[in-house]
């Protein structure tokens, strides 16, 4: 059972606008959720990361937002660049070691 | 900067053949992690080990085993690979000094073509 979904497998987005890729959960016992990012034919590469007691974390154009009562999670990129296209991975902490993924969203920004 | 390697980045098996995809790290990570990524279903962990000699199996164990005889090194084994096991095969590392929020370091992946 998924305990971590992503529910869009793909998004398009301009550059300069804004990405907002989401991730929804089931267990209300994750205590951190991270962000990866993996380009083709390489490892996934941490982006940010946010404590379940948290409900934002910035890190330059990217945002973190935890919403614990929708148990919902999303990214935002702003301003979005071509560089950014790549698959994202949300992903959850249970009890400190074990980690859950999502599917992954495909992310394309156009020029 | 921590490195995680993988011994092969695209490898070609026959059905029946005895596979083993290689990892080392290079940070004196305790724990290592073999994660397989398939379209549609995200990473799913196979095998993960919190220290040397110590293994536990993941979400999906079956027709996999793992060896960790050292440190810094964390091996994956088909004993008999299958067509179903083409896939692309992630390790990775995390150090527990870092507590919850130790992140996972993966490698760059190893894909597995099963004919």
């Amino acid at each position: 059972d998924q305990q971590v979904k992503q529910n869009s497998p793909s998004l398009s987005v301009q550059e300069g606008r804004i990405s907002i890729l989401n991730c929804d959960y089931t267990n209300s016992m994750f205590d951190y959720f991270l962000w990866y990012k993996k380009y083709p034919a390489e490892g996934p590469t941490f982006l940010i990361s946010i404590s379940s007691i948290k409900d934002k974390n910035e890190d330059g154009r990217f945002t973190v937002f935890l919403n614990k009562s929708a148990k919902h999670l999303s990214l935002h990129i702003v301003p979005s660049q071509p560089g950014d296209s790549a698959v994202y991975f949300c992903a959850a902490i249970l009890a400190g070691n074990q980690f859950y993924f999502g599917t992954g969203t495909s992310l394309t920004v156009i020029p | 900067d921590v490195k995680v390697t993988q011994s092969s980045r695209y490898l070609v098996k026959r059905t029946g053949e005895k596979v083993f995809l290689e990892c080392v790290q290079d940070m004196d990570h305790e724990n290592m992690f073999w994660y397989r990524q398939d379209p549609g279903l995200g990473l799913r962990l196979i095998y993960f080990s919190y220290d040397v000699k110590m293994k536990e199996k993941g979400d999906i164990p079956e027709g996999y085993s793992v060896s960790r005889e050292k440190k810094e090194r964390f091996s994956l084994i088909l004993e008999s690979a299958s067509t179903n096991q083409t896939s692309m095969y992630l390790c990775a590392s995390r150090s527990m000094a870092s507590g919850f929020t130790g992140e996972l370091f993966f490698g760059e992946g190893s894909r597995l073509t099963v004919l």
